[in-house]
């Protein structure tokens, strides 16, 4: 499968706990994207890279929150101490640096904090 | 404020009609406009992307329509099937290279 991959496609985890999600873009896509989407909304933006590089992070990137794409290929997306109102879908995007390209989703992890 | 609006929020349709679903942006700088599709508890497929200069682009029985002017994009399902049921997004993307999402419309078809 050579798209982009999320894991897991499922999370529950207890409230204050800490989850991390992994994001593998397709290789040769040197831009990546995290969006975070619940039930009945469109996906909203949290960050995004370039290479390694992270060019923009939404407000909505609590301090709870970070993302780091290290090498440049996957990207990892941590949540500490998980409050109810994380539970959402979270999507990986990825696409090739250009204004016009298509980008790719991934399948998403879905979070449940109980 | 970099905002996308679409309509309706849902729409219940028969099987074999048509529709068209509404997407009205104030991003700017625009860099391009596209269209997903979303079945539930999947990530979204892109249908359509459109530049700046482009009026329209059809992918299937799916037919996109821009009006950079006015800052609308339309979404044209021909011939609807059971299997378009699903939410479909409009995105625009600006020059910054970030995608802005519309909250979806909800399409349901219906035999």
């Amino acid at each position: 499968d050579t798209g982009v991959s999320q894991n897991p496609r499922h999370k529950i985890t207890k409230r204050g706990q800490n989850v991390t999600f992994r994001c593998d873009p397709i290789s040769e896509h040197n831009r990546l994207y995290w969006y975070r989407q619940t039930l009945g909304q469109g996906p909203e933006f949290l960050t995004y890279f370039q290479n390694e590089a992270q060019l923009e992070k939404s407000r909505l990137l609590s301090d709870r929150f970070s993302a780091e794409r290290p090498k440049g290929s996957f990207s990892t997306l941590e949540i500490q101490r998980t409050e109810q109102g994380d539970s959402a879908m979270y999507l990986c995007a990825s696409r090739e640096a250009g204004k016009n390209t298509e980008a790719f989703f991934g399948q998403g992890t879905r979070l449940t904090v109980v | 404020k970099n905002q996308v609006e679409q309509s309706p929020q849902s729409l219940i349709i028969l099987e074999g009609k048509n529709c068209t679903l509404q997407c009205n942006y104030t991003v700017s700088p625009f860099s391009n406009l596209r269209w997903y599709k979303q079945d539930t508890g999947r990530g979204p497929v892109s249908l359509t992307i459109m530049t700046f200069s482009e009026n329209t682009k059809s992918n299937g029985r799916y037919t996109a329509t821009l009006d950079a002017d006015t800052k609308q994009s339309s979404l044209h399902i021909t011939a609807s099937q059971l299997s378009d049921s699903a939410s479909y997004i409009c995105v625009v993307s600006y020059q910054g290279g970030k995608l802005i999402f519309g909250q979806g419309t909800e399409l349901s078809v219906k035999p």
